[in-house]
């Protein structure tokens, strides 16, 4: 079984839905991220924790919100999503020890209608 | 802005060397990272550099020097396997990493 776990992999929706996608690990790491992926693009970062207490807006966080339920769980939130919200998204972890070796969920890729 | 710069693609015939080279603009400096990424999978963590000097890990190497301007991942003895999209990324002074849109390797026959 892989150490971070996404799902959906992969969600057709419609404009003004809501959609959340759901981040699991069994790292034991303490800082998760999400970040999307689009073609021609870098990795964009879209909102990260530190611990449970700890939520943190990235790099374009705007139409995203995010939940932090426990160590192991962190879901990203589409509150009504838009075309442009159309790529394919990942979850990741990091040991707060370590200086930037992220660890990837499989990705879920998201089509807005 | 801040920005990372690598070539969109790259070809090369199986069993040769290739140089991938990065070059980025950012605020500050906390290490360089790359990442394989084969296609429809994630990212996975190859190697890092922060201090001048070459890392070496089995047929990947990549080398920083800072003060001369180079940054590159080599890969030796190339395997159809390693056909996949190569990530650079820089840690800034606030340890967020910027990535590069990534480079695509083709390896032919």
């Amino acid at each position: 079984d892989a150490d971070v776990t996404q799902t959906p992999r992969n969600r057709i929706t419609k404009t003004g839905k809501r959609i959340m996608l759901e981040c699991s690990q069994t790292k034991g790491h303490d800082r998760m991220y999400w970040y999307r992926q689009d073609p021609g693009l870098g990795l964009r970062l879209i909102y990260y924790s530190f611990d449970v207490k700890d939520i943190n807006k990235g790099e374009i966080s705007d139409g995203y919100s995010v939940s932090r339920q426990a160590q192991a769980k962190f879901s990203l939130s589409l509150e009504s999503a838009i075309p442009n919200q159309t790529a394919l998204y990942f979850c990741a972890t990091s040991d707060a020890r370590d200086t930037g070796e992220l660890f990837f969920g499989e990705g879920s890729r998201l089509t807005v209608l | 802005g801040q920005n990372i710069d690598q070539p969109t693609e790259m070809t090369a015939t199986e069993g040769a060397i290739v140089q991938i080279n990065c070059t980025y603009q950012t605020s500050g400096f906390n290490g360089l990272f790359w990442y394989q990424q084969h296609a429809g999978e994630a990212p996975t963590f190859l190697s890092y550099n922060v201090l001048d000097g070459l890392e070496e890990k089995g047929r990947f190497s990549s080398f920083l020097s800072r003060s001369k301007g180079y940054r590159y991942l080599l890969l030796k003895e190339l395997q159809m396997k390693d056909s996949a999209s190569y990530l650079c990324a820089v840690m800034d002074s606030n340890y967020q990493l910027i990535w590069g849109a990534g480079t695509k390797l083709i390896i032919k026959p």
